[in-house]
């Protein structure tokens, strides 16, 4: 089992759609968690850290996190062509651990 | 407000040869990683440093490859003797000291071993 799953995708989305994005992680005492985008040939950028349970809103975006489901998600609301990249969870495990598990992200594409 | 900084962006060397990826951290930040990536891979962690001291080094290969953060200067992540599976593209990230910590990534030094 890997630590971090994504499901790869290509998830398919028209603009102006809502754009569902799950991740689930095996280690039980991660701390905390965080989306990037990546576009192609360019470094990871931070979208969303989300540290307790329940939903954090910013801007367009949604991350919700479920620790008793080892589950967290983004939602990308009115989605634009624009957000077509890959999407990476990241996890920070046992406490003390400061690196960084990346799922192997979930290519997005939002079709004008 | 510079971000994070990686030279070269590009590095080509032939097998053999050593390889020394630069990065210097946000400013105010003075936590550092490097993560690899491989080609059609996720972002692999190999070495977190602080301020002359590697403080985990978990996902470094144990040959070849090493890393330092000098009192002054840039983190280095240097590969001696490379081979064509170290092509990847490295990415250096950094943080500040406080426990929730979001980490920024640099525009990454993509090495192609020939």
């Amino acid at each position: 089992q890997k630590e971090v799953e994504q499901n790869s995708g290509p998830l398919s989305v028209p603009e102006g759609a809502i754009a569902s994005l799950n991740c689930t992680y095996s280690d039980r005492g991660s701390q905390s968690f965080f989306w990037y985008r990546q576009y192609s040939g360019k470094s990871p950028e931070l979208i969303m850290s989300i540290y307790s349970n329940g939903d954090k809103e910013d801007g367009r975006f949604t991350a919700q996190l479920n620790k008793a489901s080892q589950y967290v998600s983004l939602l990308i609301r009115d989605s634009q062509p624009s957000d077509s990249a890959t999407y990476l969870c990241a996890v920070r495990g046992t406490t003390g651990r400061r690196a960084l598990t990346f799922g192997s992200g979930t290519r997005l594409q939002v079709q004008p | 407000n510079a971000g994070v900084m990686q030279n070269p962006r590009h590095l080509v060397r032939r097998r053999g040869q050593e390889a020394r990826l630069r990065c210097s951290p946000m400013k105010g930040h003075s936590h550092v990683y490097w993560y690899r990536q491989l080609p059609e891979e996720g972002l692999k962690f190999m070495v977190y440093l602080q301020k002359e001291n590697i403080i985990d080094e978990s996902g470094m290969p144990k040959e070849r490859f090493s890393a330092e953060f000098p009192k002054e200067g840039p983190s280095i992540l240097r590969i001696q003797q490379v081979v064509r599976g170290d092509s990847a593209a490295y990415f250096c990230a950094s943080s500040p000291g406080q426990v929730d910590y979001e980490q920024y990534f640099g525009p990454g030094t993509r090495l192609t071993v020939t």
